[in-house]
C-alpha cells in the first residue's frame, strides 16, 4: 500500500530563517502532490499543488519541489515568521482523483 | 455558503448509540469527501461523492459507517453502534472538480464514552 512519510518530530527554527519540510512516499508516484497547513482544532487549508511533470512551484514565500526519482517533495518557507507555526501536511493523488492520501504532518515552530 | 460547513462541531455520545454528522459543501462544488483524523494522525479517507456517480466507499472502515449525499449537495455521515475507537475528528471537504483545490470544513469532533 502507498505510504507517505513526514517527519513526526517538530521542526524548531528561528524567525527569518528558511524552514524546509520533507514528504517521502513509497511505491507509485502521484499525479498530484499537495501541501496543506493545519492549525490546532481547525481543518486543513490548501497551500500549493504540484503536478508530476513539474519540478518546482512557488507562491509568495512558499516553494515546493517534486522529485519523482527520489520520491520526495520538499516544502520551503522563506523568511519564516512566528505566524507560520502550524502543522504542515502533504497529500498525494493518483490518476484516480477520488481520494488523496495524507501524511501525518510535521509541526513547525518558528521562534521570535 | 462561504465555506464548507459541518455540524455538530462537537458531539459526545455513549458507546452503542448512532450518530449523524452533517456536511454542507461550498455551493456549486460537485465533489465531496469525508476524512477522519485521529489525535496526532494523518487524515484517513472514508468516502468520496462526485456528481451523480456512484460514491467511492472504499475507505469506510466497517459496515457501521455509511454516508449519503442528497440532491448533490448536503451529505450525512452516519455511524451506527458507535465504539470508542470511532472517537476522532470527522472532516468534510469539497472541490469544484477532481484534482482541484480541496476546501475543508472545520470538522466534527466525535467523542464516544
Amino acid at each position: 500500500s502507498q505510504k507517505i512519510e513526514q517527519n513526526s518530530e517538530a521542526l524548531n527554527i528561528q524567525e527569518g530563517k528558511t524552514a524546509t519540510l520533507t514528504c517521502n512516499y513509497t511505491n507509485y508516484s502521484p499525479a498530484y502532490l499537495q501541501w496543506y497547513r493545519q492549525d490546532p482544532g481547525r481543518g486543513p487549508v490548501f497551500l500549493l499543488l504540484i503536478r508530476e511533470n513539474e519540478k518546482e512551484k512557488r507562491k509568495e514565500r512558499l516553494k515546493v519541489t517534486f522529485d519523482t526519482t527520489l520520491k520526495q517533495s520538499l516544502f520551503h518557507i522563506t523568511a519564516s515568521q512566528p505566524a507560520d507555526s502550524a502543522t504542515y501536511l502533504c497529500a498525494l493523488a493518483f490518476d484516480n482523483f477520488n481520494k488523496f492520501y495524507f501524511g501525518s504532518g510535521t509541526k513547525l515552530n518558528v521562534k521570535p | 455558503g462561504a465555506g464548507v460547513s459541518q455540524s455538530p462541531s462537537n458531539k459526545v455520545t455513549e458507546k452503542g448509540k448512532d450518530v449523524e454528522l452533517r456536511c454542507d459543501p461550498i455551493s456549486g462544488h460537485t465533489a465531496l469527501y469525508w476524512y477522519r483524523q485521529s489525535l496526532g494522525q494523518g487524515l484517513e479517507f472514508l468516502i468520496y461523492f462526485q456528481g451523480n456517480s456512484a460514491p467511492d466507499k472504499s475507505g469506510l472502515p466497517s459496515d457501521r459507517f455509511s454516508a449519503e449525499r442528497t440532491g448533490g449537495s448536503v451529505s450525512t455521515l452516519t455511524i451506527q453502534r458507535t465504539q470508542q475507537e470511532d472517537s476522532a475528528v470527522y472532516l468534510c471537504a469539497s472541490t469544484a472538480f477532481s484534482g482541484n483545490t480541496i476546501y475543508f470544513g472545520e470538522g466534527s469532533w466525535l467523542t464516544v464514552v
